[in-house]
């Protein structure tokens, strides 16, 4: 199974808004609303943010906000904030019955 | 709350078989609500998603690792473990492992950094 496709890097100033793709295929993304986010700050484990495309988990902020349309899932931040930068990850659930992350996205807030 | 918490070798010779368990806390591996998985990340790179195993014992590993991987559980002691066989440099990474629901990975390790290195 291949990544899902992320940029590699994105950046915003404090008070904007970033989104940030993911791109799978019609096997993963495009099959099942069952994408999810995590964030990671340097050497911490993973955190979920947003599961099943657009939910979020309780005591995430409701700055995330996630979306998809076709074979591309997106993750919005609005009114960035110092505390936001770090890694993003996507997640998808595969035809095949495995899970697949994108190469994640190294998030600056400028 | 559940926690979850990694062990085993830091240090692994090529060639040999990669040993860690997960112990779980708050939770138990055999309450059939979550499928409990592995997860690595190479020093500066991404996650990579290893495999999963339910209360059943029914286990599905990534297509790239299936050939090397097995993950078991021990109900008794709640805790499920990873083998990964002949390791190389390519396998040094933090492994992380973690509950999962069918769509997402709801809690995580802190991650052990294993290192495969004569």
């Amino acid at each position: 199974q291949s990544a899902l496709t992320q940029p590699a890097s994105v950046s915003g100033s404090p008070g904007q808004s970033i989104t940030i793709s993911c791109t799978g295929t019609s096997s993963d993304v495009g099959g099942f609303d069952y994408v999810s986010w995590y964030q990671q700050h340097p050497g911490k484990a993973p955190k979920l943010i947003i599961y099943d495309v657009n939910k979020r988990p309780s005591g995430v902020s409701n700055r995330f906000s996630g979306s998809k349309s076709g074979n591309t899932a997106a993750l919005t931040i609005s009114g960035l904030q110092a505390e936001d930068e770090a890694d993003y990850y996507c997640n998808s659930y595969t035809s095949s019955s495995t899970w697949v992350f994108g190469g994640g996205t190294k998030l600056t807030v400028l | 709350q559940v926690q979850l918490q990694e062990s085993g070798p830091g240090l692994v010779k090529p060639s040999q078989t990669l040993s860690l368990t997960c112990t779980v806390s708050g939770d138990s591996i055999s309450s059939g609500s979550y499928y409990w998985t592995w997860i690595r990340q190479p020093a500066g790179e991404g996650l990579e998603w290893i495999g999963r195993i339910y209360t059943s014992g029914s286990t599905i590993y990534n297509p790239s690792l299936k050939s090397r991987v097995t993950i078991s559980l021990d109900t008794s002691n709640n805790v499920f473990s990873l083998k990964l066989t002949s390791v190389t440099a390519a396998d040094t990474a933090v492994y992380y492992c973690a509950r999962a629901g069918l769509t997402n990975f709801d809690s995580w390790g802190q991650g052990t950094l294993v290192t495969v290195s004569s």
